[in-house]
């Protein structure tokens, strides 16, 4: 059971905006809108940014978006700070004889 | 703000069966409106989704390690629990326990890292 693509590391200067891809097949990715994503610090547990493909929680910076296109999910990240320096992992809703969600190999992003 | 604390043995010998519980610090591990999930994270790696329980003990697993899991939840004591049996050193991770609402992960606990060695 395969995990979502993801590029290893993605970097930006402060104040540019970056893309985080997030591929996965028809089964998974293309075939709902149940992709979400999580920002994790050094040593700390993952934190919700982005969740039903496009939805952002309460308290979640509006400089953080996503979307969908086919079987990649996309996080953005504009105006780009230095606390945003973390990793990234995308999940999916997975279908299969045996339901279940799968994450993403995660994404290490890196402010210049 | 709803918190989530695992507690279990940092130390398992290969072939053993991890155990770990997750506590959940209000009832609403008795709501239908929520699963509660366990997902690992091998030193240095990705995170991976293990499983999830329903407050009425139906579950759903990762088929690669649906053979050795087992998710269970006791609602009286805003518990769930996880076993993994026959255990290796690929078993080794900081597992996380985590509130699935609908698709999202919204509150995670802060992690306990079980190390298997000999």
């Amino acid at each position: 059971q395969s995990a979502l693509t993801q590029p290893a590391s993605v970097s930006g200067s402060p104040g540019q905006s970056i893309t985080i891809s997030c591929t996965g097949t028809s089964s998974d990715v293309g075939g709902f809108n149940y992709v979400s994503w999580y920002q994790q610090y050094p040593g700390k547990a993952p934190k919700l940014m982005i969740y039903d493909v496009s939805n952002r929680p309460s308290g979640v910076s509006n400089r953080f978006s996503g979307s969908k296109s086919g079987n990649t999910a996309s996080l953005t990240i504009s105006g780009l700070q230095a606390e945003d320096e973390a990793d990234y992992s995308c999940m999916s809703y997975r279908s299969s004889s045996t339901p279940h969600y799968v994450f993403g190999t995660g994404t290490k992003v890196t402010v210049l | 703000q709803l918190q989530l604390q695992e507690s279990g043995p940092g130390l398992e010998k290969p072939s053993e069966t991890l155990s770990l519980t997750c506590t959940v610090s209000d009832d609403s591990i008795s709501s239908s409106s929520y699963h509660w999930a366990w997902i690992r994270q091998p030193p240095g790696k990705g995170l991976e989704w293990i499983g999830n329980v329903y407050y009425n003990g139906g579950t759903y697993y990762t088929p690669s390690l649906k053979s050795r899991v087992t998710v269970s939840v006791d609602t009286s004591k805003n518990q769930f629990s996880l076993k993994l049996r026959s255990v290796t050193a690929a078993d080794t991770a900081l597992y996380y326990c985590a509130r699935h609402a609908g698709a999202k992960l919204d509150y995670w606990g802060r992690g306990i890292l079980v190390t298997v060695s000999s």
